[in-house]
């Protein structure tokens, strides 16, 4: 049982580039979310979803989009990067009505 | 906007000593607290969480107090060992909603 997992760890891109951030949990949760982690800012929700084939926008969303085709699979695709989303992304899961989220171990995204 | 936040960005305190570690929050609605340690470079765990018709809620070495009137969260760690230093945080939600708003967090270090 992995739990949630997330690659890449780490990923360097350049302004403009675009690319995916995978995201997988082997726990047959419903529930699975996205979150970026900038200094002194804490956790903000990019975007979210409540089973495969529905997604909705948390607090930040602008510049990323997702999908959920798979109960397990949440990725979350940058289509040109930017400076400004140079931040840790962490992706979490939950099951039915649970709010208490399991983590991923994170992606330290540059963008340069 | 409603946000949750922290009154003290870092704490420092004695190996054995008793820690507590605050949040305010400002939504009133809000129903369901939950507290997140974060490890240097692994993503946020549960540590523990509390419905809002609750005052008080225990763990393993660890209590969490709900103050509804001045809208005030508390975690308390007993006898803090070298292995609960982390950055701990708050976060609430409310109603059927799955999503958490997170506070910006508190670095907790514990001092040999």
């Amino acid at each position: 049982n992995a739990g949630v997992t997330q690659t890449p760890k780490f990923q360097v891109l350049k302004t403009g580039q675009s690319m995916t951030l995978q995201c997988a949990q082997d726990m047959n949760h419903e529930y699975m979310s996205w979150y970026r982690q900038d200094p002194g800012m804490g956790l903000r929700l990019i975007h979210y979803s409540v089973g495969a084939g529905i997604t909705d926008q948390g607090e930040v969303p602008n510049g990323y989009n997702v999908s959920r085709s798979t109960t397990e699979d949440f990725p979350l695709r940058l289509l040109s990067a930017a400076p400004s989303q140079t931040s840790v992304y962490f992706c979490a899961s939950s099951e039915g009505q649970d709010k208490r989220y399991t983590f991923g171990s994170g992606t330290r995204l540059t963008v340069v | 906007g409603e946000s949750v936040g922290l009154h003290l960005p870092t704490l420092s305190v004695q190996e054995g000593d008793n820690s507590i570690i605050n949040c305010a929050y400002s939504n009133s609605a809000s129903d369901y607290f939950i507290w997140y340690k974060q490890e240097s470079g692994k993503g946020p765990q549960f540590i523990i969480d509390i419905r809002s018709n609750m005052d008080k809620r225990q763990g393993q070495r660890v209590t969490v107090l709900l103050n509804k009137t001045v809208k005030h969260l508390s975690l308390q760690i007993a006898a803090t060992q070298p292995g609960d230093s982390a950055v701990y945080f708050c976060a609430e939600t409310l109603g059927s909603a799955r999503q958490l708003t997170f506070g910006s967090g508190t670095q907790l270090t514990v001092l040999p």
